[in-house]
């Protein structure tokens, strides 16, 4: 284990389904960010939070929705996906969003049917 | 927009021999240059990084050198062993959040 904790680990869901993904860290970190990576492409930057607060939204569909109610604490809310939205979603950590190096969960592996 | 080139995209050796990944960045702004090593079924995960006052930096059978003039940096592992089969990442950052992530190199180390 990392200190970043990803549930689920696998996720199955239809084009209807909402769903959440949950990321939590006791790592006493205050930047939390949600990262989308697909086969064979860069990890892609989704959003940041900086002390609680949104700080970059990047060009994400409204299909997801992040929550971040405490800086441990960080949710990726999914409603109507899309076949392509099926990738590894991955959380990761840092002191705070100019920190250097990131502390990365396991990831849950989405499958949108 | 900015990016960073990683090659290859696949690297296959003999344990025991060295293997070398190489990325190029484009953001002349970039200072901070981490490496990931992500295993199966987890999340990458920090190996060493390197930042640009430096050009040389090695830890045990890895080591990082950086060319700032050409934009270039590598990743060197010695001495390879079949625990390092793993898929690795370079990237580029100015700071912070604006990191820029390579597509990755998948390394099979063969016993």
């Amino acid at each position: 284990e990392t200190g970043v904790t990803q549930t689920p680990r696998h996720l199955v869901m239809g084009m209807t389904n909402k769903k959440s993904l949950k990321c939590e860290q006791h790592l006493g970190h205050n930047a939390m960010y949600w990262y989308k990576q697909s086969a064979k492409k860069p990890l892609e930057l989704m959003f940041v939070y900086n002390f609680k607060e949104q700080t970059e939204n990047n060009s994400v569909p409204s299909r997801f929705s992040p929550e971040c109610p405490n800086s441990s604490h960080l949710f990726l809310h999914l409603h109507t996906l899309q076949p392509e939205d099926s990738a590894l979603y991955l959380c990761a950590s840092s002191q705070d969003s100019q920190a250097y190096g990131y502390t990365f969960g396991s990831g849950t592996r989405l499958t949108v049917v | 927009g900015e990016n960073v080139e990683q090659h290859p995209s696949t690297l296959s050796v003999q344990e025991g021999d060295s293997a070398v990944i190489k990325c190029t960045y484009s953001d002349s702004a970039s200072n901070y240059f981490p490496w990931y090593k992500q295993e199966l079924g987890k999340g990458p995960q920090l190996i060493i990084d390197i930042r640009s006052n430096v050009g040389e930096k090695k830890d045990q059978r890895i080591a990082v050198t950086l060319n700032k003039t050409a934009k270039h940096f590598s990743l060197h592992i010695t001495e390879t062993q079949p625990e390092d089969s793993a898929v690795y990442f370079c990237a580029a950052s100015p700071g912070g959040f604006k990191t820029i992530f390579g597509a990755g190199t998948r390394l099979f180390v063969k016993a």
